[in-house]
């Protein structure tokens, strides 16, 4: 089945620098990748994702990457601000058949600091 | 409009017993996922259900287990509990007739095991 890794596991930047997390994937066949981003105490919500048809997909300070042939993908954020600061997961699954599940990497904490 | 909903909030039990948790996913939702996320680790997929059925399930033992109802709302049952099953259970839901479609999770149920 897909295997998500995820670095790093934690991440501190100064306000106002880039933070860039980065996931690797092991099936070829996926082709959907999510980023969610998890606060202190509440639910993943969805920040971004992308599709495996698409190599780049901004919105406003965030991007997503994704590189099919490494199997990996990127967040980035720019212009980081401290309510930046939460744990971030990536995913990936493949839609249809037994794989349709979201397949999680173990999330990396950033601690953006003012 | 409702989103994911998930009962109990907080679950105490001692070890053996058996827990139920359940999810009321967002109308229309034919997908339930359940995750675990254990202190500091990552989310662990559990079980898939879509229209009634179980898709794909995770690396988990047998006690792990649930259900889907005609309504779309699920159970996960976790028999004789052990102290490592604590953990935060999220349950997530998502259009499967729609293609790579974004999963939106509940507030989660917080088991504790003593």
């Amino acid at each position: 089945g897909e295997n998500v890794e995820q670095h790093p596991s934690t991440l501190s930047v100064q306000e106002g620098d880039s933070a860039v997390i980065k996931c690797t994937y092991s099936d070829s066949a996926s082709n959907y990748f999510p980023w969610y981003k998890q606060e202190l105490g509440k639910r993943p919500q969805l920040i971004i994702d992308i599709r495996s048809n698409v190599g780049e997909k901004k919105d406003q300070r965030i991007a997503v990457t994704l590189n099919k042939t490494a199997k990996h993908f990127s967040l980035h954020i720019t212009e980081t601000q401290p309510e930046d600061s939460a744990v971030y997961f990536c995913a990936a699954s493949r839609y249809g058949g037994s794989q349709g599940n979201l397949i999680f990497g173990k999330g990396t904490k950033l601690s953006v600091k003012p | 409009e409702a989103g994911v909903t998930q009962s109990p909030t907080h679950l105490i039990k001692t070890r053996g017993q058996q827990a139920t948790l359940r999810c009321s996913p967002i109308s229309g939702h034919t997908s339930v996922y359940w995750y675990q996320q254990a202190l500091g680790l990552g989310l662990q997929f559990l079980l898939w259900y879509d229209e009634g059925e179980e898709r794909n399930r995770g690396n988990f033992p047998p006690r792990f287990s649930g259900r889907q109802f005609p309504n779309y709302s699920s159970e996960l049952n976790v028999n004789a509990l052990e102290l490592e099953d604590s953990a935060l259970y999220l349950c997530a839901s998502s259009d499967a007739t729609v293609l790579n479609t974004e999963a939106f999770f509940g507030q989660g149920t917080r088991l504790t095991v003593v």
